[in-house]
């Protein structure tokens, strides 16, 4: 089963917009959310990752909100432009340990 | 100071065949770790190595699939007798430690493409 849910599969946005992918986990005992970008051709990337024990991490124009009572997190683009346009999966750990469940990933473009 | 490096970046096999898949962690790095990646899905984790040793292989599935990290050389993820579902991206990670800590970032390769034919 699906431990960590993503959504939207896919979003268009505008330059100088936001963008906000959102994901879902049922594990409680899931204590590390990493956002992870991915260009074509290439490795995930580690964007920003954030801990269960704060509920706002921001990094640039990156942000990461965490929900603990309702078990989501999100990732927040400010300013986003065209070259931010890949795939952007959320990931979740447990354990301070490197196996991670990633989300399905959302494919942003980021039209100028 | 190289990253993780996996080769080949495309690995064109039959039905049936062998397929190996090479990753060489970063420099000081002694944690690998593999994941599989199907078209238009997330990544799927399958095994963590450290030097010599299988940590969780919980993701491999049980057979014709295994994975070594030896003290000399790189750490090399096989496929025997390969079939049509195998194909998929298949990416290398390592960090320095086993431990997803706050500051410890895991590193990714570019991935093999394997395509079964």
């Amino acid at each position: 089963q699906q431990q960590v849910k993503q959504s939207p599969q896919s979003l268009i946005v505008q330059k100088g917009g936001i963008s906000i992918i959102n994901c879902a986990y049922e594990n409680t005992a899931f204590d590390y959310f990493p956002w992870y970008q991915q260009f074509p051709g290439k490795g995930p990337a580690l964007l920003i990752a954030i801990r269960p024990d704060v509920s706002e991490k921001k990094e640039g124009r990156f942000t990461i909100s965490f929900n603990k009572s309702a078990k989501q997190f999100s990732l927040h683009i400010m300013d986003s432009q065209p070259g931010d346009s890949a795939t952007y999966f959320c990931a979740a750990s447990k354990d301070n340990f490197n196996k991670f469940y990633f989300g399905s990933g959302t494919k942003l473009n980021v039209k100028p | 100071n190289a990253g993780v490096m996996q080769n080949p970046r495309h690995l064109v096999r039959r039905r049936g065949q062998e397929a190996r898949l090479r990753c060489s962690p970063m420099k000081g790095h002694s944690h690998v770790y593999w994941y599989r990646q199907l078209p238009e899905e997330g990544l799927k984790f399958m095994v963590y190595l450290q030097k010599e040793n299988i940590i969780d292989e919980s993701g491999m599935p049980k057979e014709r699939f295994s994975a070594e990290f030896p003290k000399e050389g790189p750490s090399i993820l096989r496929i025997q007798q390969v079939v049509r579902g195998d194909s998929a991206a298949y990416f290398c990670a390592s960090s320095p430690r086993g431990d997803a800590s706050y500051n410890e970032k895991l590193f990714f390769g570019s991935g093999t493409q394997l395509s079964v034919l």
